[in-house]
């Protein structure tokens, strides 16, 4: 069974600084990757996706995620922080042909500051 | 338009009572899910349905049952409800496709049970 590990439940950068947060899981075998973000008090949206080709993977508010095989890991970046990234972050895989059966980390928190 | 909606966005209920949480999509997708959120942004799926048939059913306890009437449709309806039960309860459709399934999640309806 696959499972997802976010490193942090809580990070707090300065607005303008990097953001990075881990996010590794265990399969013999590349599922499919997501990341999500979860605003106050609304539903999820898919920040970006890996399948399969390039590695690096660009997705929305100028965020992107490094598929690294060897690592088992797909860390969310973002040069520079904006007050708006403000908060809650998922990775999730996805097995192949499980039916879009989502397994989600527990979630990391971003709190920026001015 | 709401692409994923559900109805209502809060419920506070007694314990021992049952209620029902409507979701509906208007995305055309084939695949309808509903996932719990606990109190600590733990997400967790509960069940899945593709094209009206149950494709996923997680540990859940038999007071919790989905009805899906059509493929744009999924409900949710919980007997005789319990303090654990309190939690945001999320709607998702997905076009089953082969690769990854991009899930679309509505806003969530946050039940507290009393």
């Amino acid at each position: 069974a696959q499972s997802v590990t976010q490193l942090g439940s809580h990070v707090s950068v300065s607005e303008g600084a990097l953001v990075l947060l881990r996010c590794n899981y265990s399969s013999s075998v590349p599922p499919y990757l997501f990341w999500y973000v979860q605003y106050p008090n609304q539903g999820l949206q898919l920040l970006l996706k890996y399948t399969t080709g390039a590695t690096l993977v660009k997705g929305i508010n100028g965020f992107e995620a490094e598929f690294k095989k060897s690592e088992t890991s797909f860390h969310l970046t973002k040069p520079s922080a904006h007050m708006s990234d403000a908060a809650e972050y998922f990775c999730a895989v996805i097995e192949t042909d499980s039916w879009g059966k989502l397994q989600f980390g527990a979630g990391t928190q971003v709190v920026v500051t001015p | 338009d709401t692409a994923v909606s559900q109805t209502p966005k809060y419920l506070v209920t007694q314990m021992g009572n049952d209620k029902s949480i409507k979701c509906e999509q208007n995305l055309g997708h084939d695949t309808m899910y509903w996932y719990k959120q606990d109190s600590k942004k733990f997400l967790k799926i509960m069940f899945s349905y593709n094209n009206k048939e149950l494709i996923i059913n997680e540990t859940v306890p038999n007071r919790f049952s989905p009805k899906s009437p059509d493929k744009a449709h999924l409900n949710l309806h919980i007997n005789s409800l319990e303090l654990g039960d309190s939690a945001v309860y999320f709607c998702a459709s997905s076009q089953r496709t082969p690769g990854a399934n991009v899930l679309t999640f509505g806003a969530g309806s946050r039940l507290t049970v009393l």
